[in-house]
């Protein structure tokens, strides 16, 4: 069956230290991967987007590594804040039918 | 500056009283998304449109409308809402092309008592 895994538990990191989330999937190869943040209660907000011939994306603090071959994509927030706490989605893109394939999310808490 | 807007916020319903969630956006994007999603959860997508092409889900049940009179609004209609659909709506947008990201409104939070 086709399926997105990210960590059902929540992951606990110091702050300061690097987290690093993983967004794991089967039987799909999708185009492109995309990893959002979102609150409680509220809508996901875009971070970093990959494409399946990257290998890796920065943005600031964020890093995004795509491994079409282990079908995995890490997702590392460098120098971690509290203020970084929150769920982090991976969805996959096939590329067809404007449609996003959703991970569940990994609740990411940084502690002072 | 808000680009997808959903109203209201927060809604209470009760058992079998029909509900409609409105959703608006300001960057003129072809695909309007209704996605419902459960705590721990990934978004579950229950229909849409590109234009006034409407695309549903195969699992969406009937119990779940939608309307996007034109380019900037979209409505979902629950016509009589059960214990099982209390969850987060949350109307998304995109311009429609490979590669796209999807803007998220805040969501609606609809109870069912």
């Amino acid at each position: 069956s086709q399926k997105i895994e990210q960590n059902s538990e929540a992951l606990n990191i110091q702050e300061g230290k690097t987290a690093t989330l993983t967004c794991n999937y089967t039987n799909y190869s999708p185009a492109y991967l995309q990893w959002y943040r979102q609150d409680p209660g509220r809508g996901p907000v875009f971070l970093l987007l990959i494409r399946e011939n990257e290998k890796e994306k920065r943005k600031e603090r964020l890093k995004v590594t795509f491994d079409t071959t282990l079908k995995q994509s890490l997702f590392h927030i460098t120098a971690s804040q509290p203020a970084d706490s929150a769920t982090y989605l991976c969805a996959l893109d096939m590329d067809s039918n404007y449609q996003l394939i959703w991970g569940a999310g990994t609740k990411l808490i940084i502690k002072p | 500056d808000a680009m997808v807007i959903q109203n209201p916020r927060y809604q209470v319903t009760q058992f079998g009283k029909p509900v409609t969630l409105s959703c608006s956006q300001t960057l003129n994007h072809n695909v309007m998304y209704w996605y419902q999603q459960k705590s721990s959860q990934a978004p579950k997508l229950l229909f849409h449109y590109y234009d006034k092409d409407f695309n549903n889900e195969a699992d969406t049940p009937d119990n779940f409308q939608s309307r996007r009179p034109n380019t900037s609004f979209c409505f979902l209609d629950i016509r009589s809402p059960g214990l099982g659909d209390a969850a987060m709506y949350l109307c998304a947008t995109s311009s429609g092309q490979g590669g796209d990201i999807q803007y998220f409104g805040a969501g609606t939070r609809l109870s069912v008592l």
